[in-house]
């Protein structure tokens, strides 16, 4: 079972570097989320997608990009790393929206920017 | 718009002890509400959840909530907690497909 499934686990990078936060679910999910989670702050949405070829902004998108070529993978990518970036992400899914259906979460991705 | 409100961010509580996490909800339509746990360096999975009908539902590991709605409530419960219940409990409530998660509260379970 393996759900969603996100990588890497932990990265610490330089500021001003880039990578990419891998995410692939396997459910055939059509909506895929990026969350950040901050001590204390709750989730906060970054970037969502209802379906491949198709992405949108979240409550903050600054910093990040993404992609969705695929049902299966949705990719985030974070440019010109910064210390604020500091956190743990978490990539999701969902069956049709969040409405009603169960929202299914990765084990998270701890990112370090010193 | 929609708002959560977890009216706690730490709870302890003594093994076997009973416990209720708070949460209350604003929304002028009706909503479905959710809860979530997060366990140490895990990701969250679903605890319980309201779409409609009978207002308290019952969840996994012995959890349940009720949905009050002329409170704007939908406060968690357990009657005896274990060690194992140790982690971050976050409240939720959507509407159409847009979802709005609490802050977060964490249980302390104390020996």
């Amino acid at each position: 079972n393996a759900g969603v499934t996100q990588t890497p686990k932990f990265r610490i990078l330089k500021i001003g570097q880039s990578m990419t936060l891998q995410c692939t679910q396997d459910m055939n999910h059509n909506y895929m989320y990026w969350y950040r989670q901050d001590p204390g702050m709750g989730l906060k949405l970054i970037y969502y997608s209802v379906g491949a070829g198709i992405t949108d902004k979240g409550e903050v998108p600054n910093g990040y990009n993404v992609s969705r070529s695929t049902t299966e993978d949705f990719p985030l990518r974070l440019e010109l790393a910064a210390p604020s970036q500091t956190s743990v992400y978490f990539c999701a899914s969902s069956q049709i929206g969040q409405g009603r259906n169960t929202i299914y979460f990765g084990e998270g991705s701890w990112l370090t920017v010193v | 718009a929609q708002s959560v409100t977890q009216l706690d961010s730490q709870v302890p509580v003594f093994e076997e002890a009973p416990v209720e996490l708070r949460c209350n909800y604003s929304s002028s339509v009706s909503v479905y509400l959710f809860w979530y746990v997060q366990y140490p360096n895990q990701g969250l999975q679903l605890l319980l959840k309201y779409l409609s009908g009978s207002t308290l539902v019952k969840g996994i590991n012995g959890f349940e909530a009720e949905f009050n709605k002329s409170q704007t409530s939908f406060h968690l419960r357990k009657p005896s907690v274990h060690i194992s219940d140790t982690a971050e409990y976050f409240c939720a409530v959507s509407r159409d497909d847009k979802i709005i998660f609490g802050k977060g509260t964490r249980l302390h379970i104390l020996p």
